[in-house]
C-alpha cells in the first residue's frame, strides 16, 4: 500500500539557518505530493504541492521538488524563521482522493 | 476560497456523555468529507469517508456506532462520539473535498477540535 516515511524530529534550527526535511514514498500508481504544516493547536494548512514529477512546489520560501527516480519530496527553506515553529507533514494522495496518507511529522523549532 | 470550518474548537464533556461535532465547508459544495484523528505529538489517522447523502466508509479498526458521522448536505459532516471516554480524549480534525476545486486530489482541512473527556 501507499506511505510516507519522514525524518524524525524534532529539529531545532537558529534564525536564518537553513532547512530539509526528508520525505520519501511508497506508492502504487502516481499520487500527488503535498506539505502540510500546522501550527500549535490549529488544524493543517496546506503549504505546497506537486502534481506530477519533476514539479517543484514553493510558498513561502519554502520549496520541494517531486523525484519520481528517488520516491523524495524534500522540504527545503533556505532561511528559516522564528515563525516557522511548527510541525510539518509530508503526505501523498492518489487521484481519488479518498486516500490520502500522512507522514508522522517533523516538529520544528526555531530559536532567535 | 475553500474555507472549511468546525464547531465547536474546544469541548470537554462528562464520560458518558455524547458529543457532536460539525465540519461546513463555507465557500464550496464539499461532495466528500473526511474526518481525522491526531493523538498528541502524532500524525492523523483516517477515521472515516463520508460522501454527501450516503453512509460513511469507516477505517478498520474504527467502531462506526461509537464514531456516528452524518453528512446531510453538500456544506455540512457532523461526527458524534456517543457515550464518550477519557480515552476519546484527542484532537479531531476534518477535511473536505470537491471536484471542481483545484483538481481532484486536494483536500481542505478544518482547524480541528479538541475533545477532552472527564
Amino acid at each position: 500500500g501507499n506511505s510516507v516515511t519522514q525524518m524524525e524530529g524534532p529539529v531545532t534550527l537558529s534564525e536564518e539557518a537553513f532547512l530539509t526535511i526528508n520525505c520519501t514514498y511508497t506508492a502504487t500508481g502516481y499520487p500527488s505530493l503535498f506539505w502540510y504544516v500546522q501550527y500549535p493547536g490549529e488544524g493543517l494548512q496546506l503549504l505546497l504541492k506537486a502534481t506530477k514529477a519533476d514539479d517543484k512546489g514553493s510558498n513561502k520560501g519554502f520549496e520541494a521538488t517531486y523525484r519520481k527516480e528517488t520516491t523524495s519530496f524534500h522540504l527545503e527553506k533556505g532561511s528559516v524563521q522564528v515563525s516557522d515553529s511548527a510541525v510539518y507533514f509530508c503526505a501523498l494522495s492518489e487521484i481519488n482522493n479518498n486516500d490520502m496518507r500522512f507522514g508522522a511529522g517533523t516538529r520544528l523549532t526555531v530559536k532567535p | 476560497g475553500a474555507v472549511v470550518s468546525q464547531h465547536p474548537s474546544r469541548v470537554i464533556c462528562k464520560s458518558g456523555t455524547s458529543v457532536k461535532i460539525e465540519c461546513r465547508s463555507l465557500d464550496f459544495q464539499a461532495t466528500t468529507m473526511f474526518w481525522y484523528r491526531q493523538f498528541p505529538k502524532q500524525s492523523l489517522m483516517l477515521m472515516a469517508t463520508s460522501n454527501e447523502g450516503s453512509k460513511a466508509t469507516y477505517e478498520q479498526g474504527v467502531e462506526k456506532d461509537k464514531f456516528l458521522i452524518n453528512h446531510a448536505s453538500l456544506t455540512l459532516s457532523t461526527l458524534t462520539v456517543t457515550s464518550a471516554h477519557p480515552e476519546d480524549s484527542s484532537f479531531y480534525i476534518c477535511s473536505a473535498s470537491a471536484r471542481r476545486l483545484a483538481g481532484r486530489d486536494e483536500q481542505y482541512f478544518g482547524p480541528g477540535t479538541r475533545l477532552t473527556v472527564t
